[in-house]
């Protein structure tokens, strides 16, 4: 059982180019989020899914799109980086509607 | 604004002592609590979660407390042991949406020193 996995690690982008971050959750669970958390902030938001094909924005969603093709499965995609968008990406799922439960061990993101 | 505020950066406990972790929010449509811990490097844990319905809830170590009238809650460990030293998320929702959508405060560090 590996819980919440999240793919890559770590990352260094140029201003303008594109990536995808991977989660991968192995619980069966209905909801599923991605965070981003920056020095002296807590963690907000971006999108989260209440399950397969569904997709919804959160707090800081500009300059993000997500995708939930398959239930374990939510992609976070970056078109076009910005500087803005370095921080530390976190990606949780849940079985219940009560807030996240288990969360990936992040990914670090750095745009030049 | 921040809805959500842990107004202590940090915190220093010795092993065996109590650990009393604050949290104020601003926001009286905040109906669930959560606090969360993270580890460096990795991502957070849920630790435990308060109704509004209700003003403690216990978890082993673990026991939460909500003030309403004060808009406070606060997070106590006891004891408190070394392997606690991580930084304190809490979190709350509002009950005109859905839970998906948390505010968090800043965090606090806890070091619990031998």
């Amino acid at each position: 059982n590996a819980g919440v996995t999240q793919t890559p690690k770590f990352r260094v982008l140029k201003t303008g180019q594109s990536m995808t971050l991977l989660c991968a959750q192995d619980m069966n669970h209905e909801y599923m989020y991605w965070y981003r958390q920056d020095p002296g902030m807590g963690l907000r938001l971006i999108h989260y899914s209440v399950g397969e094909g569904t997709t919804a924005k959160g707090e800081v969603p500009d300059g993000y799109n997500v995708s939930r093709l398959k239930k374990q499965n939510f992609l976070l995609g970056l078109e076009s980086a910005a500087p803005s968008q370095t921080s530390v990406y976190f990606c949780a799922s849940s079985g219940t509607s009560g807030g996240p439960r288990f969360f990936g061990p992040g990914t670090r993101l750095t745009v030049l | 604004d921040q809805q959500v505020k842990q107004n202590s950066p940090s915190l220093s406990v010795q092993e065996g002592r109590i650990s009393i972790l604050n949290c104020d929010y601003t926001n009286s449509m905040f109906d669930y609590f959560l606090w969360y811990k993270k580890y460096p490097a990795e991502g957070p844990t849920f630790l435990i979660s308060i109704s509004s319905i209700k003003d403690k809830n216990e978890d082993g170590r673990f026991t939460v407390f909500l003030n309403k009238s004060a808009k406070h809650l606060s997070l106590h460990i006891v004891p408190s042991q070394p392997g606690d030293s991580a930084v304190y998320f809490c979190a709350a929702r509002g009950n005109t949406g859905t839970a998906s959508k948390l505010t968090f405060g800043t965090g606090t560090r806890l070091q619990v020193t031998l």
